[in-house]
């Protein structure tokens, strides 16, 4: 059975630090893209980041360039994000979710964690 | 980044009723694109993808259609287990974006 678990969330400050953490089982990780989706309160679903199988490619939306870092480690089957600079409006559930990809080609996220709240408020 | 842009925002109907949402992007996505549905507290749920593939287990009254920058989902007879909140999604490109959201209520 395909799982992926989100931990890591919480009461955070401004400014403050995050490591998000996304464990995995049930399928091969490694052949599987992985991605960090986020929900505000009472809003629609934003693409934040998304790492290769293989760890060699990241991608990063505008609004966390620069401040969140996605990782993984194929050989826990576990996938992170962090960041030291936390904001207020990164305040929202945080998803996880994979996708498959196959030579240039990804597909659709088929599979999703169930999320972890982040709350940044001082 | 490609837009994606959901019609309408709200839609109030009744069990039965056929419905269909429309998502446009502001530049093609070929036929990359993924409905999910969302019901509240929970995570997102893949029923379309490839534009008009039906994921596994999704019941054959959902349907999708259309490639480049139109498309659309139609549920074709309503069930009460369908009230939910309907997102369009690109995987053509990166930035990977959603559109706004579609909240299905009961009329």
């Amino acid at each position: 059975e395909v799982q992926l678990v989100e931990s890591g969330g919480g009461l955070l400050q401004p400014g403050g630090s995050l490591r998000l953490s996304c464990e995995a089982s049930g399928f091969t990780f490694s052949s599987y893209e992985m991605t960090w989706v986020r929900q505000a309160p009472g809003k629609g679903l934003e693409w934040v980041s998304t790492i290769t199988g293989s760890g060699d490619k990241s991608y990063y939306a505008d609004s966390v360039k620069g401040r969140f870092t996605i990782s993984r480690d194929n050989s826990k089957s576990s996938l992170f994000l962090e960041s030291n600079s936390l904001r207020a409006d990164d305040t929202a559930i945080y998803y996880c979710a994979r996708r498959y990809c196959s030579g240039i080609n990804c597909y659709h996220f088929d599979f999703w964690g169930q999320g972890t709240l982040v709350t940044v408020s001082s | 980044d490609i837009q994606m842009t959901q019609s309408p925002s709200t839609l109030s109907a009744s069990v039965g009723d056929r419905v269909t949402i429309t998502c446009r992007a502001s530049q093609s996505v070929k036929s990359w694109l993924a409905w999910n549905q969302q019901k509240p507290g929970k995570a997102p749920k893949v029923l379309i993808y490839k534009a008009s593939t039906l994921e596994s287990g999704v019941p054959s009254r959902f349907s999708g259609s259309g490639s480049g920058t139109e498309f659309t989902l139609t549920i074709s007879s309503l069930q009460p287990d369908d009230f939910a909140t309907y997102y369009c999604q690109q995987y053509n490109t990166y930035p990977l974006t959603f559109g706004q959201g579609t909240r299905l209520d009961i009329k």
